[in-house]
């Protein structure tokens, strides 16, 4: 499938903003996806943006999108040890509903 | 969280043997989605059913099948379990109307 790219590792302080950063490569994705895993828990869904948005804001997240650079960014604001997970970045492929996945990008929060 | 329920959580099995892996939901939602986990790789689309009866393949679909009998249940089985076939596996659920998915807990399988 097409290719969806995120840093795999991302170090902040508490405190701070955390900007997690994605890539893809399908110029047709209708919608992206931001999820959170916690260790040894299931995909919880974030946050989504529609191809036809640049920007949205829910709470201490935004999120950002360069439809003509392909792409997306997280912000978090103000960001907790409680942030400490896996981020996955997600566009909606072609056919079937299905989701195409980055690798994830680890986000350590140390106080 | 939306009603998604994956049995058994954890399962150990040898190569060779056969496992099935059920996915249950109480959302009424049409479609379902079998992943997998695995370091290195993401979640990646093993099968996908869009309706009862309704299936088709994904990414990562050898060595396991589908089956949809009722709205509320995907089982996945792996036919002939190998070592290559230990991972997470994460059923997801969508209305299809948003595309946005809802994920169950996950089912961790270790193939000896």
């Amino acid at each position: 499938g097409e290719d969806v790219e995120q840093s795999l590792f991302l170090s902040v302080r508490e405190g701070d903003s955390s900007v997690i950063n994605c890539t893809y490569t399908d110029s047709s994705s209708t919608y992206l996806y931001w999820y959170k895993q916690e260790p040894g828990a299931g995909l919880q869904l974030l946050t989504y943006i529609f191809s036809n948005m640049d920007m949205k804001q829910d709470q201490r997240l935004t999120v950002l999108l360069n439809k003509k650079d392909k792409h997306l960014s997280l912000r978090i604001a103000d960001t907790q040890t409680g942030d400490s997970a896996i981020y996955f970045c997600a566009e909606s492929a072609n056919s079937g509903y299905a989701l195409n996945f980055g690798k994830g990008t680890s986000l350590l929060v140390t106080p | 969280d939306a009603g998604i329920t994956q049995s058994p959580r954890h399962k150990v099995t040898e190569t060779g043997t056969p496992v099935t892996l059920r996915c249950h939901q109480t959302e009424n939602h049409r479609y379902m989605y079998w992943y997998r986990q695995d370091p290195g790789h993401g979640l990646r689309l093993i099968h996908y059913s869009y309706g009862v009866k309704d299936t088709d393949k994904g990414e990562v679909s050898d060595g396991y099948s589908v089956s949809r009998s009722k709205t509320e249940d995907f089982l996945l089985t792996l036919e002939s379990a190998t070592s290559s076939q230990t991972s997470v596996y994460f059923c997801a659920i969508s209305d299809g109307r948003k595309e946005t998915q809802y994920f169950g807990p996950g089912t961790r399988l270790l193939v000896l």
